[in-house]
């Protein structure tokens, strides 16, 4: 069964804040993506990394693949009320057409 | 370029009706997927469509079937609506080619 842990479930911290949510799987994956979803809505895309040992950017937000292409991480500085919010992973296994999802990061951030 | 969208957004049903949600992927997309998200499980993954073929199929019954048009929308049917089937149904597309999906806003469905 391929899996997709991500760590940790929920994280409740005070604005301006630092964190990091984990994305870790025994899979390799081609490419992977990162969701924000909000409560009712569909997941919004953030980002897709490709290369191992991939990093982008996006404002405050820092995504980092695994050399090995297994895992990944995101990172967010200074965190706002705005980040609050399901915070999901999604790994595309190569030449399969097919996504496995993380369990998912429920994150707020307190004024 | 218009999302992904989705119809209805919320369908109340009762047990043992069958339901078919819709979807209308980006333009230019090909390839749908449809999930199935509750707060237990997560995000599972229901079946996969391109080219009007099913490519990929999740580890559900045959309770939940889908089909997609010759212009890449694309329709899944739930049949004998159980409790358990409350979710909200997710439908995301993807260009050929294209590894990243885009979602649609979700049809909640609610069953009692």
């Amino acid at each position: 069964t391929q899996l997709l842990e991500q760590s940790p479930q929920f994280l409740s911290i005070q604005e301006g804040e630092n964190l990091t949510v984990y994305c870790n799987s025994s899979s390799v994956f081609s490419s992977l993506q990162w969701y924000r979803q909000e409560p009712g809505e569909g997941p919004v895309l953030l980002v897709t990394v490709v290369t191992g040992g991939e990093v982008k950017k996006l404002k405050r937000l820092t995504f980092q693949f695994g050399d090995a292409r297994k895992d990944s991480s995101l990172h967010i500085t200074a965190a706002q009320p705005g980040d609050t919010g399901l915070y999901l992973c999604a790994g595309a296994l190569s030449g399969t057409y097919k996504y496995i999802f993380g369990t998912g990061t429920r994150l707020k951030v307190l004024a | 370029k218009a999302g992904v969208t989705q119809t209805p957004r919320y369908l109340i049903k009762t047990r043992g009706q069958q339901v078919t949600l819709s979807c209308s992927p980006i333009s230019g997309h090909r390839s749908v997927s449809w999930y199935q998200q509750t707060p237990g499980q997560g995000l599972q993954f229901l079946f996969e469509y391109f080219s009007e073929t099913q490519r990929n199929k999740g580890n559900f019954p045959g309770r939940f079937s889908g089909r997609q048009f010759s212009n890449s929308r694309s329709e899944m049917n739930v049949s004998t609506l159980e409790l358990g089937d409350s979710a909200l149904y997710l439908c995301a597309s993807s260009q050929q080619g294209q590894e990243t999906q885009y979602f649609g806003p979700g049809t909640r469905l609610l069953v009692l």
